[in-house]
This record gives C-alpha cells, sequence and structure tokens, in this order.
C-alpha cells in the first residue's frame, strides 16, 4: 500500500542544520508531487514546501524561504527537506505528502511526521 | 493568520449533521478546496477534495459544498469516531493555504 515515512527530526539548537527524509513506497513516486507540511505543537497545519514530480521546480512558504530546501531522489524514492538557519519558531511535527492521484490539488496520502524541536 | 476562516470549535450529538464553513477570498475559495480530518497525534487525512468528491473508502456520510467565497464540509449521522479536527485547504500553483482548523466535539 501507499506510505511514507518520515525520519531526521530531533532536538536542534537555534540556527543549527537539520535534514529530514520521507522514504516512499507502493506508489510510483516519480510520478508524482510532493510536499512539506508542518504542525506546532497545539497548532494547526502550516504548508512548508512543494517540488514537482521531476525536480523541475520548487516553491517555499513565505516564512521558509531562503533558510529551507526541498529536494527529491526519485532513483532512491525519497523526499528531503535541508533546514538551516532554524528558529524556535520552527518547531513542530513535520509531515511529508503526496499530491493527489486523481487531484494534484489535494494530497491523498501522509507520512506519520517527525518531531523536530528548536531549543537551546 | 490563516487567509481561510473556519470556526475554531463545533459540536452535536450521535445522529445529527453538522456543517463546517471555510470562508476567504473568491480567489482562495475556488474549485480546489480539499478537507482533512486529523485525529489527536495521528496524521491528516483527505475526506474530501476538489470542492465534494471523495476519496474511495470515505464514508458518505461526509459531504462537500461551495457558494459564493464559503466551502462547506457537511457531516451526517454523527458517530463518535468523528470526533477529530478539520482542515479546508485551498491549493494555487505556487503553494497551498489551510485554514485554521475546526475541532468537532461529538456530545
Amino acid at each position: 500500500q501507499v506510505q511514507l515515512v518520515e525520519s531526521g527530526g530531533g532536538v536542534v539548537q537555534p540556527g543549527r542544520s537539520l535534514r529530514l527524509s520521507c522514504a516512499a513506497s507502493g506508489f510510483t513516486f516519480s510520478r508524482y508531487g510532493m510536499h512539506w507540511v508542518r504542525q506546532a505543537p497545539g497548532k494547526g497545519l502550516e504548508w512548508v514546501a512543494v517540488i514537482r514530480y521531476d525536480g523541475s521546480n520548487e516553491y517555499y512558504a513565505d516564512s521558509v524561504k531562503g533558510r529551507f530546501t526541498i529536494s527529491r531522489d526519485n532513483a532512491e524514492n525519497t523526499l528531503y527537506l535541508q533546514m538551516n538557519s532554524l528558529r524556535t519558531e520552527d518547531t513542530a511535527v513535520y509531515y511529508c505528502a503526496k499530491e493527489g492521484s486523481y487531484a494534484v490539488t489535494s494530497f491523498d496520502c501522509w507520512g506519520q511526521g517527525t518531531l523536530v524541536t528548536v531549543s537551546s | 493568520q490563516s487567509a481561510l476562516t473556519q470556526p475554531a470549535s463545533v459540536s452535536g450529538s450521535p445522529g445529527q449533521s453538522i456543517t463546517i464553513s471555510c470562508t476567504g477570498t473568491s480567489s482562495d475559495v475556488d474549485s480546489y478546496v480539499s478537507w482533512y480530518q486529523q485525529h489527536p497525534g495521528k496524521a491528516p487525512k483527505l475526506i474530501i477534495y476538489s470542492v465534494s468528491k471523495r476519496p474511495s473508502g470515505v464514508s458518505n456520510r461526509f459531504s462537500g459544498s461551495q457558494s459564493g467565497n464559503t466551502a462547506s464540509l457537511t457531516i451526517s449521522g454523527l458517530q463518535a469516531e468523528d470526533e477529530a479536527d478539520y482542515y479546508c485547504s485551498s491549493y494555487k500553483s505556487t503553494s497551498t493555504l489551510f485554514g485554521g482548523g475546526t475541532k468537532l466535539t461529538v456530545l
């Protein structure tokens, strides 16, 4: 079945970097755009970034632009999020999500999430 | 602050119907609205896409609609398992907006 598994979360000091991974299985990864969505503790969902199916384009939320980089390895069926210059407000559960099979305008599969805590 | 506005909370009794609204500008609330259900400690789950379409496996008790700048999610025949947070979203070509979320309590 379609599955996304995030990893790489943890506790990091402000200003440091962290790289998240999302391993995909059960579908043809190279055919779908992929997103990162985050959720601060007790808060709502916030879209973070998207990368097109072939890696040709990337877009970011204003809150992370210039600090985060989304990338993918279609040969390894893996999505990444490189997070630099981390701030305390980046503390959140980070989910990877697959664009919909019937509508690219939705996310039809989500990972279980990985917690990133930015604290001194 | 989210550009999509949802009520913070709604409630209903088992068997009743409830509606959650999602209001934005005409450019934000369009044919690309989706709805997600999230139980505590779990990942969100897609329950409605393209305003009113249900993914395979989602109960037909969930329905979506749109009128002007407001999209709505209706849950009929409320069940205890429907108690969760619900989020609307609006797709843009270079981003996605989420509503602030609505907590549904089944009394």
